[in-house]
């Protein structure tokens, strides 16, 4: 089944404890993104990846890492998390063309206290 | 950044009825690509429709169709025959050459039984 995979899907964490996000596809796809979805804010975007070992800012990169070693793979790092980084979170992927939709993860609830 | 701006938070509407949702884009790009994205209470990210700016026929798919004004930068969602399996938040997202997708704040619909 293709899909884009998240995990964890529910974390509480602490401030200062780095934390990563892992997002996985098994479709082949070129680009991939991360989001974050905040209420009355839509989702804005964290990260893209156009490639291998190639990464872009978004709208929102400030406090967050990404990096794509493998085509699959595109963690998202928060090296040391705050308050204000706590928010539901999307991986999505999608092949390239400009008329192709993402298909996206099921989404991560971060709380960071 | 592209702007989309969704202005209507909350609308209602009866089932078996019709239900209208708003969203304006702001760019100066001729060519680009719009998309409405549903997401249910288990937190999804559902494609429902998509429109192509070079395309003047506003696309449909089954009861869910959109009338996209270029001119006037507008891009609505119209939502027949409403059915209890409708209610969700409905996103306005919108995607230049630069392949960024930006979206609106979202519109909460809640269908009456």
């Amino acid at each position: 089944e293709a899909q884009v995979t998240q995990n964890p899907r529910y974390l509480i964490t602490v401030t200062g404890k780095k934390l990563t996000v892992t997002c996985s596809q098994n479709m082949n796809h070129e680009y991939m993104s991360w989001y974050r979805q905040d209420p009355g804010l839509g989702l804005r975007q964290i990260y893209y990846s156009m490639n291998v070992e190639v990464t872009d800012k978004g709208d929102v990169p400030e406090g967050y890492k990404v990096s794509r070693k493998e085509k699959r793979n595109f963690p998202l790092i928060l090296e040391s998390p705050s308050p204000n980084q706590t928010s539901l979170y999307f991986c999505a992927s999608r092949s390239l063309g400009l008329y192709q939709p993402q298909h996206f993860g099921d989404g991560t609830r971060l709380s960071i206290l | 950044a592209q702007t989309v701006t969704q202005s209507q938070p909350e609308m209602s509407v009866q089932e078996a009825e019709t239900v209208t949702l708003s969203c304006t884009y702001d760019t100066s790009e001729s060519d680009y690509y719009l998309f409405w994205y549903k997401q249910p209470p288990s937190r999804q990210m559902i494609l429902v429709i998509r429109q192509e700016a070079y395309k003047q026929q506003n696309a449909t798919e089954n009861r869910f169709s959109v009338n996209f004004q270029k001119a006037a930068k507008s891009f609505s969602l119209k939502i027949s025959d409403s059915q209890l399996g409708d209610a969700a938040m409905y996103f306005c997202a919108y995607r230049s050459a630069e392949y960024k997708l930006s979206f609106g704040a979202g519109t909460t619909v809640t269908v009456r039984a």
